[in-house]
């Protein structure tokens, strides 16, 4: 069955250090995978996807078909990165298999 | 700056009572997801349409869940009886299909009581 796990559901760290949000997959298929955020007060929006190969606000994500994951990494966190992140699997053509989630603090 | 809307934004009920949650869709997309967050699932699909059939509601309980859309501009998603463990908050998405990119909505936080 096709899952995501994201290991943590809760990750601090200062301003300034690196960041990494860890995401793995199973899918027997191709995959396309996705990273969302939902700041405060704000809907949950696409922050990037791994097809793109862009970087969004600092963070990058890639793809590893070895390990089957796609952390989410930023190397020098900002306050205003505290958000709820959730990885997303495209299943199928359009159906999309969300992780549980990580709520990324980032203290001052 | 085309947004997709959900109402009400807040809903308190009864044991038992029926809820009702609209979505209009951001014009021109043809698909449309229910999704419902909790703490303890995270974001579980409970339903999608694309061009107002429904595509795929394995994530629904079927017994008390309904999604339809009426037309093109309304989704609705109903539970009748409702129970306290179907407080959750609920979002619509929506897109163009195709792996594109899904517009979500701000959500109805329901709360049973």
């Amino acid at each position: 069955a096709q899952r995501v796990t994201q290991p943590e559901k809760l990750l601090s760290v200062f301003k300034g250090a690196p960041v990494e949000l860890k995401c793995n997959y199973s899918y027997s298929g191709s995959p396309e995978l996705f990273w969302y955020v939902q700041y405060s007060r704000q809907r949950l929006q696409l922050l990037l996807r791994h097809i793109s190969r862009e970087s969004i606000k600092g963070f990058t994500a890639d793809l590893n078909k070895g390990e089957t994951s796609f952390h989410l990494k930023k190397p020098f966190a900002q306050e205003e990165d505290s958000a709820m992140y959730y990885c997303a699997l495209a299943q199928g053509a359009q159906k999309l298999v969300f992780g549980q989630g990580t709520r990324l603090t980032i203290n001052p | 700056d085309a947004r997709v809307t959900q109402t009400p934004r807040h809903k308190v009920t009864e044991m038992g009572q029926e809820v009702t949650m609209r979505c209009q869709p951001i014009l021109g997309h043809n698909t449309v997801f229910w999704y419902r967050q909790t703490m303890m699932q995270g974001l579980e699909l409970l339903a999608y349409f694309r061009n107002r059939a429904p595509l795929d509601d394995s994530g629904m309980p079927k017994d008390r869940f309904s999604a339809e859309m009426p037309d093109a501009t309304l989704a609705t998603l109903k539970i009748q009886p409702s129970e306290p463990r179907d407080s959750a908050v609920y979002f619509c998405a929506s897109g163009l299909g195709n792996r594109d990119e899904q517009y979500f909505g701000p959500g109805t936080r329901l709360t049973v009581t």
